[in-house]
């Protein structure tokens, strides 16, 4: 079982809809959350990361995090024909866990 | 300005040829690490540091190995490469949180093929 599970996707969104992809993690002691986007052939770069339990708003992003049920969520509000990428979940104990990532296809 | 930096961004060589990727930042992290990622799939972790002098394997097994002399500085070395290390291969680093482990910022990666 891997540590951090993401669906693969693709996720086909149309635009301007929202996209809702999701993450869970099997570690209880997980402190800190992040979500990377991948454009194909580039490398990853942040775009939130998330502590708390909650909600937390970045412009066109919200992470949401519970950590009772061990989930991490990002949905990306207006979805643009940019935003289609790989999306990768991490997870922090002791070292950064990532997942394999779900690919968002924006539709125009 | 504080970033990453990997060298070279492609390199294409034979087959038993001895190469070093570099890696460096200037973002003052002490952690950092090393990443090979085939076109579509996942990240996998093959090597990182915690510190000057600490180098430990990652989750997938490599040929490759690693030093960390310098702070700063994190090279990859493939003794004899091989057409199986043909991938892009990407360093990133991190500093501390107060959840022990920070986020990890990117290079711009390594494309690596051998024929």
């Amino acid at each position: 079982q891997k540590e951090v599970e993401q669906n693969s996707g693709p996720l086909s969104v149309p635009e301007g809809a929202i996209a809702s992809l999701n993450c869970t993690y099997s570690d209880r002691g997980s402190q800190s959350f992040f979500w990377y986007r991948q454009y194909s052939g580039k490398s990853p770069e942040l775009i939130m990361f998330i502590y708390s339990n909650g909600d937390k708003e970045d412009g066109r992003f919200t992470a949401q995090l519970n950590k009772a049920s061990q989930y991490v969520s990002l949905l990306i509000r207006d979805s643009q024909p940019s935003d289609s990428a790989t999306y990768l979940c991490a997870a922090s104990w002791g070292k950064l866990q990532f997942g394999a990532g779900t690919q968002v296809v924006v539709t125009p | 300005e504080a970033d990453i930096y990997q060298t070279p961004r492609y390199l294409v060589i034979g087959t038993g040829k001895k190469i070093t990727l570099e890696c460096s930042q200037t973002m003052g992290h002490d952690k950092m690490y090393w990443y090979q990622q085939d076109p579509g799939m996942e990240l996998h972790l093959i090597h990182y540091s915690y510190g000057v002098n600490s180098t430990e394997k990652g989750d997938l097994s490599s040929e490759s190995t690693v030093s960390r002399i310098r702070t700063e500085h994190f090279p990859l070395t493939l003794e004899s490469a091989r057409p199986s290390h043909t991938s892009q291969y990407l360093c990133a680093s991190s500093g501390d949180s107060w959840t022990g482990v920070g986020e990890q910022f990117f290079g711009p990666g390594t494309r690596l093929t051998v024929l």
